[in-house]
């Protein structure tokens, strides 16, 4: 059985930083791609960031590009979302998700059940 | 970007109705279009991949259609555990989008 099982998530400063993580089991990690997925309280899906199995790919939305960035330990079945710069709209449930092939266009058919990240002074 | 629009936002209906959604990408994406489902306070889940696939285990009563750049998603016969929301996402393109979602409450 796949399971996803997010951590990292808080309350941070406008301005601040936080990594989260992403534990990955039941599944042969190292060949899908994996991406976080955001929603802000009341609002709809966001895709944030995905990476490619082997980790040489990465893409981003444009509402975080330069400020997220996005990495994966294959050895440890694990990958990463180091938040900097964080903003105030950035305050979401962040939910990590499994692709269902090893490229970073892959859509998700797994995911874990969310890390509430808050920024606020 | 691509931008998926998603409509209509809400719609209320009763246990045993067909209901349709609807989803246009700003430019083709071929088939690359997949539906979710999501009840509040969980993960979304993936019913419908490229299009028309249902995925392994979702019931045969929920189908999904068409492709370029207009595509459609039907429940027939609601049932009780169907009131949620419902999500199209386009992967043909990086960054992947997501329309804006569908709330399906019961009338």
């Amino acid at each position: 059985e796949v399971q996803l099982l997010e951590s990292g998530g808080g309350l941070a400063q406008p301005g601040g930083s936080l990594r989260l993580s992403c534990a990955a089991s039941g599944f042969s990690f190292s060949i899908y791609a994996m991406s976080w997925v955001r929603q802000g309280p009341g609002k709809g899906l966001e895709w944030v960031s995905g990476i490619s199995a082997n980790g040489d790919s990465t893409s981003y939305a444009n509402s975080v590009k330069g400020r997220f960035t996005i990495s994966r330990d294959n050895s440890n079945s694990t990958f990463y979302l180091q938040m900097n710069s964080l903003r105030v709209e950035d305050t979401a449930t962040y939910y990590c998700a499994k692709g269902y092939c090893g490229d970073t266009s892959c859509s998700s058919d797994s995911w874990g059940q969310g890390t509430l990240v808050i920024v606020s002074s | 970007d691509i931008q998926m629009t998603q409509s209509p936002s809400s719609l209320s209906a009763s246990v045993g109705d067909r209901i349709t959604i609807s989803c246009q990408a700003s430019q083709d994406i071929s088939t690359n279009l997949n539906w979710f489902q999501q009840k509040p306070g969980k993960a979304p889940k993936l019913l419908v991949y490229d299009s028309s696939n249902l995925e392994t285990g979702v019931p045969s009563r929920f189908t999904g259609s068409g492709s370029g750049t207009d595509f459609t998603f039907t429940i027939n016969s609601l049932q009780p555990e169907d009131f949620a929301t419902y999500y199209c996402q386009q992967h043909d393109n990086l960054p992947l989008t997501f329309g804006g979602g569908t709330k399906v409450d019961i009338k």
